[in-house]
């Protein structure tokens, strides 16, 4: 059964409007999120994180909210840019030692 | 900005040979793990390490194997490949300093067997 779900596939977006990708999971156990970004044949980079002490982390263009009670997530792309467009993973962690675990992504295509 | 490599990038080879696939990282971090992806789908856990001489077998059943000599070196070995072990494989690092903090990946090296 899958600990992280993004169920959303894909997601076209306007340049310059407002990306939001969407995550959920399930074990209470993870404290620590992280959104990874992965173009085609290459490694996934790391965007932006949050513990679960806080509700919001912001870095520029990206910022990622937190809803402990609802165990979802989502990251706001704002605005949103051709370069943008990639693979989206969302991932958890149930403490620093933990490996992390990673939900299926989520195609961006940001159109000019 | 992460060093962590992996070589070769690409890797064609043919049914029942044994190949490795080399991860290294110049940051020093204790911690380093193999993934394997496949499009559309997560990345799942297939080893991973907590410093020289430890390893352990991810979440997902793998016929590969690792070790873990020297800090910076990580490499995954299968014995005998097959079409079954098509996949992009990406190894990672972490540090030890922080409680929190990111896992850095290579570029991943991506597995056709024949």
């Amino acid at each position: 059964d899958q600990q992280v779900k993004q169920n959303s596939p894909s997601l076209s977006v306007q340049e310059g409007r407002i990306s939001i990708l969407n995550c959920d999971y399930t074990n209470s156990m993870f404290d620590y999120f992280l959104w990874y970004k992965k173009y085609p044949a290459e490694g996934p980079t790391f965007l932006i994180s949050i513990s679960s002490i806080k509700d919001k982390n912001e870095d520029g263009r990206f910022t990622v909210f937190l809803n402990k009670s609802a165990k979802h997530l989502s990251l706001h792309i704002v605005p949103s840019q051709p370069g943008d467009s990639a693979v989206y993973f969302c991932a958890a962690s149930a403490g620093g030692n933990t490996p992390l675990v990673f939900g299926k992504g989520t195609r961006l295509s940001v159109i000019a | 900005e992460a060093d962590i490599y992996q070589t070769p990038r690409y890797l064609v080879i043919g049914t029942g040979k044994k190949i490795t696939l080399e991860c290294s990282q110049t940051m020093g971090h204790d911690k380093m793990y193999w993934y394997q992806q496949d499009p559309g789908m997560e990345l799942h856990l297939i080893h991973y390490s907590y410093g020289v001489n430890s390893t352990e077998k991810g979440d997902l059943s793998s016929e590969s194997t690792v070790s873990r000599i020297r800090t910076e070196h990580f490499p995954l070995t299968l014995e005998s490949a097959r079409p079954s072990h098509t996949s992009q494989y990406l190894c990672a690092s972490k540090s030890d300093r922080l409680y929190y903090n990111e896992q850095f990946f290579g570029p991943g090296t991506r597995l056709t067997v024949l």
